[in-house]
This record gives C-alpha cells, structure tokens and sequence, in this order.
C-alpha cells in the first residue's frame, strides 16, 4: 500500500519569507515523489518529482523539494513567498513496484501568503 | 492544463440521469487517468487505462463507468447508481517510461447533480 499524509490543512506565511508545505509518505520499495499545485476551479499543476538521485530536487516558480529517506518526508520549500503562491498544494506518490502508474494524493494544504 | 481539455466545464443534470464527462489530450500519452475531488478529501481515482481498450477500477469506480477506444480520448459516464455524484472531476494522463512518472491534469469539470 501506498500512503501520503500532509499534516497541515492549511499554512500561513508573509510574503517574502520562507515557507515550508509539510508532507511524509508510506510506500513499499523506493518512492517515486510529486508535489502539484491548484488554483481555485483549475487542474493541477506538476510542481516538481523526485525519482532518484539528488536529495534536493528544484522544480518550476521557485519551489523546492527535500527527500528524507529516514524521516519519509518529502516537505515543499520556497525561500521567499510571493501573494501569488497563495494556493493549494498536493503531495502524491507512488511506490516503485506500482506498475499500474497510481498515484496517490494528501488531502492537500492551503497556502496562504499575505502581503 | 497543457494538452488536456475535459469539457464541459459546469454540467448540471437531475438525480437519476447518467452523464458523460469528456477528456482527450493531445499529448500521446500512454496512460488516462478519473479522479474525483471533494472539499478536505483529495483527490480520489475512479478509473484508469494504461492502453487503449483496457482500464482498471481506482479506488472508488462503484457508480462510474469508462470506455478507451481511442489514444487520444478516455470518456467517464457518472451513473446513476452513483449515490453522491456532485463533485469536480479531474482527468490526467502520463507516459510510461521510465523517471517520466508525472500526471498531466485537465481544467476539471464541475458536476452538480440536484
């Protein structure tokens, strides 16, 4: 089985500070790692992966991504919030041995960055 | 939303009518995905298919029903065995290679179902 828990519902930051979208998984095997955003009344955006290699992985608008393989965390990183983030943000996985390609998703956190 | 359109993007229907949602994308990718996304739950798959005239039940296909006959298109038909039908419906697709792993989503279409 595979699992992902996002343990936030929701986030606050100023803009211009650092943010942090937390975000720890359950798979068997290595995990294949996603994090997506969503604007009101739209699809989800591919943020950025991780598949193997680099622990830091640096994905589209700034954002970031840290795999902890000991912790199983895979926690969402921007070093400067910007209004426009403000959204809601989806961790997913999928384990390696998942040949069907399923992912499956946290409940999501909503980011909200002030001015 | 890259090249997936689902149409449309409001449908209304009356309790006890089946209806079609659509999606195709112009990706050429391999594999389609229906997920369904309700407040504070996340996202839900319904279907999936990996090649054309094959799917596989997701986790919650009770109510639901797909076709792929085409590459290109993967339609979801909301019957109405489906007890809580109001939701907003996502599809997406992905290749199969390998490290290439990621979904592409759809705009969504939004069923109110009174």
């Amino acid at each position: 089985a595979q699992s992902v828990a996002q343990p936030e519902d929701q986030v606050n930051v100023a803009e211009g500070n650092p943010l942090t979208v937390k975000c720890t998984y359950s798979v068997s095997g290595n995990p294949y790692l996603f994090w997506y955003v969503q604007y009101p009344n739209r699809g989800l955006q591919f943020l950025l992966k991780y598949i193997t290699g680099d622990n830091l992985v640096k994905g589209s608008y700034g954002f970031e991504a840290e795999f902890n393989k000991s912790q199983t965390s895979f926690h969402l990183k921007k070093p400067s919030a910007l209004v426009s983030d403000s959204a809601l943000y989806f961790c997913a996985v999928r384990g390696v041995y998942n040949q069907g390609g399923k992912l499956n998703f946290g409940q999501g956190t909503e980011l909200s960055v002030k001015p | 939303d890259g090249g997936i359109t689902q149409s449309p993007k409001y449908l209304f229907r009356k309790e006890g009518q089946n209806v079609t949602l659509s999606c195709e994308q112009n990706l050429n990718h391999d594999a389609m995905y229906w997920y369904r996304q309700d407040p504070g739950q996340g996202l839900r798959l319904i279907y999936y298919s990996q090649i054309v005239n094959d799917f596989q039940k997701g986790d919650i296909a009770e109510g639901y029903s797909v076709s792929r006959e085409k590459k290109e298109s993967f339609p979801l038909t909301v019957t109405s065995a489906q007890k809580n039908p109001t939701a907003f419906y996502l599809c997406a697709s992905s290749i199969t290679t390998s490290g290439r792993y990621e979904q592409y989503f759809g705009p969504g279409t939004r069923l109110t179902v009174t």
